[in-house]
């Protein structure tokens, strides 16, 4: 079975512009995570969807918004890019409830 | 204010001896945990879990132990192996939370051969 997976690996952006992530959960996975990994906060919970549906959202500007489509791949978009965005970004799937969170391997975002 | 903490940002262990690795956490409503290994340039791979009515859950060269009176858990590691260096995190999550993991900050574990 494919793991998680998130594209494109790496991304350089210049400060204001918007970026968009993207991530193919594990086949039959309908929920899907995603986090941020800096040096300075550690893993931070951004947003959640389940079927399409926001189902918690963690304590970030409204600048990092979401979605998830009906095959249940899922995007993440920064607007306005900000120097502190520089990241990495973590999309997580999950299939049944208390299964634990299945990582791809990242999209390591460069904001310059 | 963090939630999960683990207060060693590294672990040195010779091949074959055991590993431990700590974590605590100050909210009460935690009651499902995990520990997540990390090699650079890769994400988390799950490893173990727990819930909050186990005090142990074993898999393989692997165990977790929670103490809930202490908010408190480890990940022993025996006999720990080089392919074992890496980074840890413990995670954990209130009942129903779906997908929102607090994490700790990490500890880098490196097993000497």
């Amino acid at each position: 079975k494919a793991g998680v997976t998130q594209t494109p690996r790496y991304l350089i952006k210049t400060r204001g512009q918007q970026v968009t992530l993207s991530c193919s959960p594990i086949s039959g996975h309908r929920s899907v995570s995603w986090y941020q990994q800096t040096p300075g906060q550690g893993l931070q919970f951004l947003f959640e969807y389940f079927s399409e549906t926001q189902r918690n959202k963690g304590n970030f500007p409204g600048r990092f918004s979401g979605r998830q489509f009906s095959n249940s791949r899922s995007e993440m978009n920064v607007s306005t890019l900000e120097l502190g965005d520089s990241a990495l970004y973590l999309c997580a799937s999950r299939g049944r409830e208390n299964s634990p969170l299945h990582f791809g391997n990242g999209t390591r975002l460069t904001v310059t | 204010d963090q939630q999960v903490k683990q207060n060693s940002p590294s672990l040195s262990v010779q091949e074959g001896r055991i590993s431990i690795l700590n974590c605590d956490y100050t909210n009460s409503m935690f009651d499902y945990f995990l520990w997540y290994k990390k090699y650079p340039a890769e994400g988390p791979t799950f490893l173990i879990s727990i819930s909050s009515i186990k005090d142990k859950n074993e898999d393989g060269r692997f165990t977790v132990f929670l103490n809930k009176s202490a908010k408190h858990l480890s990940l022993h590691i025996v006999p720990s192996q080089p392919g074992d260096s890496a980074v840890y995190f413990c995670a954990a999550s209130p009942r129903d939370a779906g997908n929102m993991l607090t994490f700790g900050g990490g500890t880098r574990l490196m097993v000497k051969p």
